[in-house]
């Protein structure tokens, strides 16, 4: 069985400092890991993907997440935040083998509040 | 490119009927999911579809059903509703049900069970 665990329900930034949203997963296989950030009344919108290689990843909208396999986490990040990143972010896990298929697990997502 | 398109946005049902959800996925990818969100449970997956077949299925009742057609083109159908499948159901798609690639989701179909 695969887990994502986000133990945060809520991150408070200043606009311009930097961001960070915490992610952790358990899967049996090789981990594909996913971030997706979904905006009020609307669909989930991809932002950034690890599926092997570098362990730093760079995605959509100056965000970045780092994966450690030895500490099972993949951290989105952003160095500096704007405003009009408040909303709310998921991990997301898919099990690697061809059997799994498309099937992601999601964190309980984590709420982004950027202040002016 | 569109990308993936959900129908109706917005539904309003009461106890006991039935309703079916429609998904287009975006141009050329073959494969669609269905995922369930609600406060309470969060983001869950229903079932997968790739080549008008079944290949995952989510831990929901067999109330939940879905199907692929020949397009690529996803219907799910939710029978004997009840309050608790008030839900933001969500329908996403990829190239293929393996391998590197990602999945995209539509806005999303609002059902409100009363």
């Amino acid at each position: 069985a695969q887990s994502v665990a986000q133990p945060e329900d809520q991150v408070n930034v200043a606009e311009g400092n930097p961001l960070t949203v915490k992610c952790t997963y358990s899967v049996s296989g090789n981990p594909y890991l996913f971030w997706y950030v979904q905006y009020p009344n609307r669909g989930l919108q991809f932002l950034l993907k690890y599926i092997t290689g570098d362990n730093l990843v760079k995605g959509s909208y100056g965000f970045e997440a780092e994966f450690n396999k030895s500490q099972t986490s993949f951290h989105l990040k952003k160095p500096s935040a704007l405003v009009s990143d408040s909303a709310l972010y998921f991990c997301a896990v898919r099990d690697g083998i061809k059997a799994a298929g498309n099937k992601l697990t999601f964190g309980g997502g984590t709420r982004v509040l950027v202040k002016p | 490119k569109a990308g993936v398109t959900q129908t109706p946005r917005y539904l309003i049902k009461t106890r006991g009927q039935q309703v079916t959800l429609s998904c287009s996925p975006i141009s050329g990818h073959r494969s669609v999911s269905w995922y369930q969100q609600t406060p309470g449970q969060g983001l869950q997956f229903l079932f997968e579809y790739f080549s008008e077949t079944q290949r995952n299925k989510g831990n929901f009742p067999g109330r939940f059903s879905g199907r692929q057609f020949s397009n690529s083109r996803s219907e799910m159908n939710v029978s004997t509703l009840e309050l608790g499948d008030s839900a933001l159901y969500l329908c996403a798609s990829s190239l293929i049900p393996w391998g590197d690639t990602e999945a995209f989701f539509g806005q999303g179909t609002r059902l409100t069970v009363v």
